[in-house]
């Protein structure tokens, strides 16, 4: 069974501190995929990554870095955290270069940034 | 400009009333698309996927067909479980994906 799993469910911080999200999955898929997700924005992609230790930028990149060390893991660093970073944030992963490259996300993790 | 669009953004249904949402989009070279349900302050659900034009598939209550330009997802006889948004995503070609804003559908007793 297809599982990816977040680090925390709900999460606050402050203005100016740094913030570890972090994304784990078990299917020992290639592609793995941060978005947030804001009311009538939809989901915007923040980064990808589809191999250890390789990175994209998505569509909304700025205030934000990742981390790939291990193949099942998938950490995305708020460096300064700023209020306008408050969103759902969202970890997906999928198998690449198959018919199946659906993604799977995880269960999300609110952000609050005081 | 590649961009994926849902109608209607929320639908209220008795329950038992069938209805279909939808998704329309504009991608180059279209990889695959997926319907996702999702359940308030939960990650979107996998569904479907549907990769060329005539093809569907089915779960329960739900299905899914494909079009060149748009898909819909089918719900017959809903119940108020089927409550939730659901949303529409197309893969345009590697890694790159484009998310619909979604559907909120409301099922009443």
């Amino acid at each position: 069974d297809v599982k990816v799993t977040q680090s925390s469910r709900y999460l606050v911080k402050r203005t100016g501190e740094k913030v570890f999200l972090e994304c784990v999955q078990d299917m020992d898929h290639e592609n793995m995929f941060w978005y947030r997700q804001d009311p009538g924005l939809g989901l915007r992609l923040i980064y990808f990554s589809y191999d250890v230790k390789m990175k994209e930028k998505g569509d909304i990149p700025e205030g934000y870095s990742v981390s790939r060390e291990k193949k099942e893991r998938f950490s995305l660093i708020l460096e300064s955290a700023s209020t306008n970073q408050t969103s759902m944030y969202l970890c997906a992963s999928s198998f690449p270069r198959t018919e199946q490259e659906t993604q799977y996300f995880g269960p999300g993790t609110r952000l609050l940034v005081l | 400009e590649d961009q994926v669009t849902q109608s209607p953004e929320a639908l209220r249904l008795q329950e038992g009333e069938s209805s279909s949402l939808n998704c329309s989009y504009t991608v180059s070279g279209l990889r695959g698309l997926f319907w996702y349900r999702q359940d308030p302050g939960k990650g979107p659900e996998f569904l479907f996927t549907l990769y060329s034009a005539g093809e569907e598939k089915e779960k329960e209550r739900l299905k899914a067909t494909l079009t060149k330009k748009e898909s819909f997802l089918h719900i017959t006889a809903p119940k108020p479980e089927d409550s939730a948004t659901y949303l529409c995503a197309v893969q345009a070609n590697f890694n790159k994906f484009y998310f619909g804003s979604g559907t909120k559908l409301n099922v009443k007793p």
